[in-house]
């Protein structure tokens, strides 16, 4: 069985610093691996979506990498600004019969001080 | 654009009601997926469907069941509830672009706090 694990649960950072968030998981064989941010009260949206076969993804300030022989992926946020302040989740793509399915982790919290 | 929409937002229920959740989904997706939230805890996955007329069975399906009568619609029903059902259900939908490729984006929904007393 898949496992998503995110390190720290929680984080606190001063405006303008780089930083980066850690996932995590046991089985390689994965499709793919998804970065999504949560806002309080909101769904999830999706940031990032990085395919088996890819080695990173980038947009704007994020950049998301990912290691399957290590069962790893990191998103990295450049210059963070207030408005970063959200819980970001990854998830695991998994085939699972004739659907495909995400195994999540259980977040870090972050919050980045003006 | 509305995207995916859940209705009701909140409920609150007594041990031993029942309710429905209602997801639509405008995008014309094929999946669409239950999933459940709890403090400290990732989305767990209920149940999903891969199309009009079927449904399969997620991590945590006992206690709940679901219908996909219209290709835009996926209900989420509790017979009777618990207060181990008290959580947060999103709903998502996807197109699926071939169990080939790897892209498969869920949009969500923006949830649905369900307390059972």
């Amino acid at each position: 069985k898949q496992e998503v694990t995110q390190i720290p649960a929680a984080l606190s950072v001063p405006e303008g610093e780089n930083l980066v968030l850690n996932c995590s998981f046991t089985d390689s064989a994965i499709y793919n691996l998804q970065w999504f941010r949560q806002d309080p009260g909101k769904g999830l949206t999706s940031l990032l979506l990085i395919q088996s076969s890819q080695r990173e993804q980038t947009s704007g300030r994020l950049n998301a990498s990912l290691d399957k022989s290590s069962g790893r992926s990191t998103l990295y946020i450049a210059a963070s600004q207030p408005g970063d302040s959200a819980t970001y989740l990854c998830a695991a793509g998994i085939s699972s019969g004739s659907a495909r399915q995400l195994t999540f982790g259980s977040g870090t919290q972050l919050t980045v001080l003006p | 654009n509305a995207g995916v929409t859940q209705t009701p937002k909140f409920r609150v229920l007594k041990t031993g009601q029942s309710m429905t959740l209602l997801c639509a989904q405008d995008m014309n997706h094929e999946y669409m997926y239950w999933y459940r939230q709890d403090p400290g805890m990732g989305l767990r996955l209920i149940h999903y469907s891969v199309g009009e007329g079927t449904t399969a069975k997620g991590e945590v399906p006992d206690g709940y069941n679901v219908s996909r009568l219209k290709k835009q619609n996926f209900l989420l029903g509790l017979e009777s509830a618990a207060p181990s059902q008290t959580s947060v259900y999103f709903c998502a939908s996807s197109y699926p672009r071939g169990l080939s490729s790897g892209a498969n984006v869920l949009t969500f929904g923006a949830g649905s706090r369900l307390t059972v007393l």
